[in-house]
């Protein structure tokens, strides 16, 4: 059981250039996200899927894309990188009970530089 | 506004004391209030969760939250090096892990 697996651990890319980031949980959790690390600012929803075939936005969607095909796959899409993107990407999971106990299940995190 | 404020930091604190770190909010609609920890270069992982107001103790750490105030507290008794780390507070109002809002994160070092 891994458990949240990101890929990759760290990339540098140039401004302008597209990538996306993997995630996969083997938990058979229905809800996964993603999220931003910035100093100062803690972590930010980016998108969330609710289940495979559903997404949504989180509090910065800007510049992002996820797609869900299936329930143990998340990628975010990088469309054009800007240096504002350089940051720590936390991909997460959860039960979703629906009863307030939302214990998130988080990766070990990609480092991303774009210069 | 943040709806959730924790002081950054850095905190550092010898060994064996008592650590006690805080968060305020402004949003009365949160009922669920976790602390995560997170390790250098790591995911964080959640250390302690609690439901409305009181206290709630595991082990070495208590969570504490007081909602008439719009304070929580996580208390950490016998400190130890390993308890190293950047914890961070959040909430949730609405069922839901999307509503989940998190505080900066404060970053602690126990120094042998």
């Amino acid at each position: 059981n891994a458990g949240v697996t990101q890929t990759p651990k760290f990339q540098v890319l140039k401004t302008g250039q597209s990538m996306t980031l993997q995630c996969a949980q083997d938990m058979n959790h229905e809800y996964m996200s993603w999220y931003r690390q910035d100093p100062g600012m803690g972590l930010r929803l980016i998108h969330y899927s609710v289940g495979a075939g559903i997404t949504d936005q989180g509090e910065v969607p800007n510049g992002y894309n996820v797609s869900r095909s299936t329930t143990e796959d998340f990628p975010l899409r990088l469309l054009s990188a800007a240096p504002s993107q350089t940051s720590v990407y936390f991909c997460a999971s959860s039960y979703s009970q629906g009863d307030g106990n939302e214990k998130l299940f988080f990766g070990s995190g990609t480092q991303l530089s774009v210069l | 506004q943040k709806e959730v404020e924790q002081d950054p930091g850095p905190l550092s604190v010898p060994e064996g004391v008592i650590v006690s770190l805080n968060c305020t909010y402004s949003n009365s609609a949160f009922q669920y209030f976790m602390w995560y920890r997170q390790y250098s270069r790591k995911g964080p992982e959640l250390l302690m969760y609690t439901y409305s107001s009181g206290n709630k103790e595991d082990g070495r750490f208590t969570a504490q939250v007081d909602k008439s105030s719009k304070y929580i507290s996580l208390f950490i008794r016998d400190s130890q090096p390993s308890d190293s780390a950047t914890y961070l507070c959040a909430m949730l109002g609405i069922q839901g892990a999307q509503k989940l809002v998190f505080g900066q994160g404060t970053r602690l070092t126990i120094n042998p």
